[in-house]
């Protein structure tokens, strides 16, 4: 069935350093392809999404391509701040059903 | 109140006790969705209701009863629950189901079976 992975964390940075965080997937057919993101305390917030092949989301200075030819949809941030901690969760939509990763812990350091 | 709130935030029952989650949605959406996280777990969709029917039920034991008397308001009723059941319990909501439409989380609600 459909999948996704992501990388275990949680993942410690630096303030202003270059963050990416790995998500592949599998599924049959062309799913839809989400970022969340989940603040300490709340639920979870759409970050960015990309609808086909090739599409870029982008929000808030995070980004991430659907790669079809690597079923990947990486996301990255050039710069990365303080405020920028949480959990993000990258998900998939296909054949009418929603499948989420598991999750990866960010934290980032002043 | 704006969003998808949630209460109460937090819930400690044994496992005799029979509580209920409340969530209300104030975004006019007709789609209503419980989910459960657990630790080091993905997220699992447990229900699904659209215009007040319930369109999806991931095989959820039936200690937990869901209610959606209308579009904006959904209960998850519990019952001789296990500790393993313990989690983080999100709802969301959307324009329409199909996973289609962004969803909107509330805050959750932390329980823990004792």
């Amino acid at each position: 069935g459909d999948s996704v992975t992501q990388m275990e964390g949680p993942v410690t940075l630096s303030e202003e350093a270059f963050l990416t965080i790995n998500c592949t997937y599998t599924a049959t057919g062309y799913p839809s392809l989400f970022w969340y993101v989940q603040y300490p305390g709340e639920g979870l917030q759409l970050l960015l999404k990309a609808t086909k092949a090739d599409d870029k989301g982008s929000n808030k200075g995070f980004e991430a391509t659907y790669r079809k030819e690597t079923t990947s949809f990486h996301l990255e941030k050039g710069s990365v701040q303080v405020s920028d901690s949480a959990v993000y969760f990258c998900a998939l939509i296909g054949d009418d059903k929603i499948i989420f990763g598991k999750g990866t812990r960010l934290h980032i350091l002043p | 109140e704006t969003g998808v709130t949630q209460t109460p935030r937090h819930l400690v029952m044994g496992m005799t006790n029979k509580k209920s989650l409340k969530c209300e949605q104030h975004l006019g959406h007709n789609a209503m969705y419980w989910y459960k996280q657990s630790a080091k777990k993905p997220l699992e969709l447990m229900f699904v209701y659209n215009f007040k029917e319930q369109t999806e039920n991931n095989s959820v034991p039936s200690r937990f009863s869901p209610e959606c008397p209308n579009s904006s308001h959904l209960f998850l009723h519990l019952h001789t629950l296990q500790p393993e059941d313990s989690a983080l319990y999100l709802c969301a909501s959307s324009q329409s189901s199909g996973f289609t439409d962004t969803q909107y989380f509330g805050p959750g609600t932390r329980l823990t079976v004792l």
